[in-house]
């Protein structure tokens, strides 16, 4: 059973480009959650979504973030005009059912977001 | 905010001995979870203890859980350099929110 798959691993932008990162969850979860850790620090929670429905996003910032689950396919998050604050390493993980219910969440090797 | 935060930041000791971790954190919870984080890569659960619980154990790392003081340790005991990591804690809170909290971390170094 495969885990949680990210990609791209490393991504690369110019300032003012756009960012796309896919996460695929484990088999058999529905519920992602995305995260966002910078340098040294804690993951700190951007946005978390069901198929085809954002249920948290408060901790995403309003402009240029957005991200989808979409019925097929990955998840993606997606940061149109990076800035330099954008570059981080960016977490997905999935649950087979709601976080606050059970607990633990399981994490892909994250995307590596450098704005140039 | 909810964040937690483990002290010390930083731990090097010789491969062998035990090392203590701790983790505080601000509001009531349900249950706190310790993730292990090798440079460059993502995390991994390693243990959840339920706030109803005082102590629990897997293999080599025994967690506590003060929910008085609001804080947890990890302990891992005969440390080898393949311990060599960060560990966050991360809690829930009671208002059932979607996310878990982290902490800052703390970066153990197991020198062989």
């Amino acid at each position: 059973n495969a885990g949680v798959m990210q990609n791209p691993r490393h991504l690369v932008r110019r300032r003012g480009q756009e960012a796309r990162l896919r996460c695929s969850p484990m088999k058999g979860h529905s519920h992602v959650y995305w995260y966002r850790q910078l340098p040294e620090e804690g993951l700190k929670f951007m946005v978390y979504l069901q198929k085809e429905n954002i249920i948290d996003e408060s901790g995403m910032p309003k402009e240029r973030f957005s991200a989808e689950f979409p019925k097929e396919g990955p998840s993606i998050l997606r940061i149109q005009q990076v800035v330099r604050g954008d570059s981080a390493a960016y977490f997905c993980a999935s649950s087979p059912f709601r976080q606050a219910n059970t607990g633990e969440l399981f994490f892909g090797e994250g995307s590596r977001l450098t704005v140039l | 905010s909810q964040q937690g935060e483990e002290d010390p930041q930083a731990l090097s000791i010789q491969e062998g001995e035990n090392a203590t971790m701790n983790c505080s954190y601000k509001t009531s919870i349900n249950n706190l979870q310790w993730y292990r984080q090798n440079s460059g890569r993502g995390l991994v659960h390693l243990i959840l203890i339920r706030s109803n619980e005082r102590e629990k154990h897997s293999g080599r790392l025994r967690v506590t859980l003060d929910t008085s003081k609001k804080s947890s340790s990890l302990l891992i005991t005969a440390s080898r350099a393949a311990d060599t990591a960060s560990y966050f804690c991360a809690t829930d809170d009671l208002t059932g929110a979607n996310n878990l909290f982290f902490g800052t971390g703390t970066r153990l170094t197991v020198i062989p």
